[in-house]
């Protein structure tokens, strides 16, 4: 049972144009929801996160969005920088279960 | 401020083995966690470690067992090794509080291989 869903493998943008990733989650008792960044031979790092009970978080050129009615949540990057070409994780956490759940991953590749 | 270190890096076992993976958390951090990520899956969570007790386990058989040290390290021990074990194992270090938000910390890994 997949409670965090990440549909798109991949996804390709050119450089200086906005790339949006999106998620889904099954499970409405979520408390956070995050955005990891992975580089190829590198562990995941944290990108940034958004309460359950907000609806928007930004942080310099990202920004994440959380539609708790819709169970959606998406990252949005602009621009978008050939730098940021990586696998991005959503990961999702009920505070009292003490375990992040991530979904498959989405591989951005921004063109130059 | 060091960050969280894993050793080894790269590892080959065969099927039946046992296998043993170390992780150093990041300065100031006292709970760490597992995670297992197969090749095109996103990391799977193993168990966690906070205090030097086990506080939290993901859907893996008992073969699958670790260990918190004092100092906050941690070991990942695997016994009869499977095919599919073969995989990425993270090892992630917060504090308590940012672990609860989900705010982790990933060494580079270790990459085990099931032969």
């Amino acid at each position: 049972d997949q409670q965090v869903k990440q549909n798109s493998p991949s996804l390709s943008v050119q450089e200086g144009r906005i790339s949006i990733l999106n998620c889904d989650y099954t499970n409405s008792m979520f408390d956070y929801f995050l955005w990891y960044k992975k580089y190829p031979a590198e562990g995941p790092t944290f990108l940034i996160s958004i309460s359950s009970i907000k609806d928007k978080n930004e942080d310099g050129r990202f920004t994440v969005f959380l539609n708790k009615s819709a169970k959606h949540l998406s990252l949005h990057i602009v621009p978008s920088q050939p730098g940021d070409s990586a696998v991005y994780f959503c990961a999702a956490v009920k505070t009292s279960y003490d375990k992040v759940i991530f979904g498959p991953g989405t591989s951005l590749s921004v063109i130059p | 401020e060091t960050g969280v270190t894993q050793s080894p890096t790269h590892l080959i076992k065969t099927r039946g083995q046992q296998v043993t993976l170390r992780c150093s958390s990041q300065s100031g951090h006292n709970t760490v966690s597992w995670y297992q990520q197969a090749l095109g899956q996103g990391p799977q969570f193993i168990f966690q470690y906070y205090r030097e007790e086990e506080n939290g386990r993901g859907n893996f058989p008992p073969r699958f067992s670790g260990l918190q040290f004092p100092n906050y390290s941690s070991e990942l021990n695997v016994n009869a090794l499977e095919l599919d074990d073969s995989a990425l194992y993270l090892c992630a270090s917060s504090t308590r509080l940012a672990g609860a938000a989900g705010e982790l910390f990933f060494g580079e890994g270790s990459r085990l291989t099931v032969l």
